[in-house]
């Protein structure tokens, strides 16, 4: 049981690159989403998924594109990379609705993003 | 969108010693939840408190949400050096068609032996 896992964890990109970050846990989760995390600025939610087959925008989408093709995948495209997309970017899954007594995200390791 | 305030940003004390962090917003939440994160790893959750004024304990840590379900504190009893990490809270709240989770900005703690 990995639980949630990502890849790569380190990339550097040059701008107006491409490339696809991956996610995939083996809970059987629901809810799928991706953040970024940046120095004094907390963990902003990018995309989410509440299902196979359906994504929708967070807070900062702007710049990302993602899709989940299988329940357990999740995926986050940067179709032509900026400088400003250097982060950290989290993976996270969980069974229920934020929100709930009983729900629990649990969080990848990350990817460390740096965009020249 | 909802803002949570975390405050302080960043605390260094010496082992032993006690301290609250706390969380705070002009907005309500349906709960709040406590995440702990170690350098170079995703965030852990801790707990997730519901109720206007609950109080839930883990071992040395307290936390404590606000009767208005506005803001949160965290306690911590005698500190210890592997309480060290980032300490992020988090409000999950109804906005753009699905329940969602805000974070502060993260107090960093570091406890000296």
């Amino acid at each position: 049981n990995a639980g949630v896992t990502q890849t790569p964890k380190f990339r550097v990109l040059k701008t107006g690159q491409s490339m696809t970050l991956l996610c995939a846990q083996d809970m059987n989760h629901e809810y799928m989403y991706w953040y970024r995390q940046d120095p004094g600025m907390g963990l902003r939610l990018i995309h989410y998924s509440v299902g196979e087959g359906t994504t929708a925008k967070g807070e900062v989408p702007d710049g990302y594109n993602v899709s989940r093709l299988k329940k357990q995948n999740f995926l986050l495209g940067l179709e032509s990379a900026a400088p400003s997309q250097t982060s950290v970017y989290f993976c996270a899954s969980s069974y229920s609705i934020p929100g709930r007594a009983t729900d629990t995200q649990y969080f990848g390791p990350g990817t460390r993003l740096t965009v020249l | 969108t909802q803002l949570l305030e975390q405050s302080p940003q960043f605390l260094s004390i010496q082992e032993g010693e006690n301290l609250t962090v706390y969380c705070n917003s002009s907005s309500v939440f349906s709960s709040l939840q406590w995440y702990r994160q170690e350098p170079g790893e995703g965030p852990v959750l801790l707990v997730t408190v519901v109720t206007g004024g609950e109080v839930k304990k883990l071992k040395r840590l307290t936390f404590q949400f606000g009767d208005a379900r506005k803001d949160s504190s965290l306690h911590i009893t005698a500190a210890q050096p592997g309480d060290t990490g980032l300490y992020l809270c988090a409000g999950a709240a109804f906005g753009a068609g699905s329940y969602q989770l805000t974070f502060g900005k993260g107090t960093k703690l570091s406890v000296i032996p």
